[in-house]
C-alpha cells in the first residue's frame, strides 16, 4: 500500500441496502476525513477523526456513520442507503501540526450510485 | 459557511494568466489550494496561514489577506497542464478540518 487507498472504486446500490466504503492510509497520519462531491456543490465534509479513538461531524453527517478503531482505518456506513446520497466519496489524511490541519492527501474516490 | 470562489468558470489561451479568489465571511486561519483533473482525486498546491503571506510553486502563487478574508490564486503564463477545477479549503482557529469552495474550473486552450 501507498498513499491513502479506498475500495469499492465504484458501487451500485438498491436503496434501502447497507454500504460501507472503507478508507486505508500507511502514512501514519493522525487526521482522516470523509467527503462527498456532487456537481456544482464541491466537496463537502461527511465526519473526520482528529486522531484514533476519536470522530467528529462534518457539515453532511445525516445517514451515515464512521468508526477510527486504529490509525489505518476510517470505514464509512450507510446504514439505509438513499438515492440522494449518490454521490463521489473522497477518503483523505493528513497530519496536524501547531499551525492546524496540514496538505491533505485524498484517495481515488468510490463513486456510488443508489437506484 | 462556505467560502465564496470566483470566478466559476475561466478559459485561458496558452501562456495567459488568471486570478481565481476565495473569500470567506468568518475569520481565517488558513486558506489551503487544492486542484483536480477530470476523473481524479484532489492534489495538494499550497497552504497560506494568517498573516498576509504569498507562496510560490512554479507559476503558480497566491496571497492571503487577513484583513479580507480573502485569498488568491495566481496562475502566470499558463499550461495546458493547468486545466483542471481549483479549490480553496479555508479553516479556522483551533481546527482542523476545512470547509471547501465550490471550486473554479479553468480550461486552457492551445
Amino acid at each position: 500500500i501507498a498513499g491513502i487507498t479506498q475500495a469499492p472504486t465504484s458501487q451500485i446500490l438498491a436503496a434501502g441496502r447497507r454500504m460501507t466504503l472503507r478508507c486505508t492510509q500507511d502514512m501514519r497520519h493522525n487526521a482522516m476525513y470523509w467527503y462527498r462531491q456532487d456537481l456544482g456543490l464541491g466537496l463537502r465534509l461527511i465526519h473526520y477523526s482528529n486522531t484514533a479513538g476519536t470522530t467528529g461531524k462534518g457539515e453532511v453527517p445525516d445517514g451515515y456513520s464512521v468508526s477510527r478503531a486504529n490509525t489505518d482505518d476510517f470505514p464509512l456506513t450507510l446504514a439505509s442507503a438513499v438515492p440522494s446520497q449518490t454521490s463521489v466519496y473522497f477518503c483523505a489524511s493528513s497530519d496536524q501540526g501547531l499551525a492546524g490541519v496540514g496538505e491533505q492527501f485524498f484517495g481515488p474516490g468510490t463513486r456510488l450510485t443508489v437506484l | 459557511q462556505q467560502p465564496v470562489q470566483s470566478p466559476q468558470a475561466v478559459i485561458l489561451r496558452e501562456g495567459e494568466d488568471a486570478v481565481i479568489n476565495c473569500s470567506s465571511s468568518k475569520a481565517l486561519y488558513s486558506v489551503h489550494w487544492y486542484r483536480q483533473k477530470h476523473g481524479e482525486a484532489p492534489v495538494f498546491l499550497m497552504i497560506l496561514l494568517k498573516g498576509g503571506e504569498q507562496k510560490g510553486h512554479d507559476k503558480i502563487s497566491a496571497s492571503f489577506n487577513e484583513k479580507k478574508q480573502q485569498s488568491s490564486l495566481y496562475l502566470t503564463a499558463s499550461q495546458l497542464s493547468y486545466s483542471g477545477t481549483y479549490f480553496c479549503g479555508t479553516s479556522k482557529a483551533g481546527s482542523y478540518q476545512l470547509t471547501f469552495g465550490k471550486g473554479t474550473k479553468l480550461s486552457v486552450i492551445p
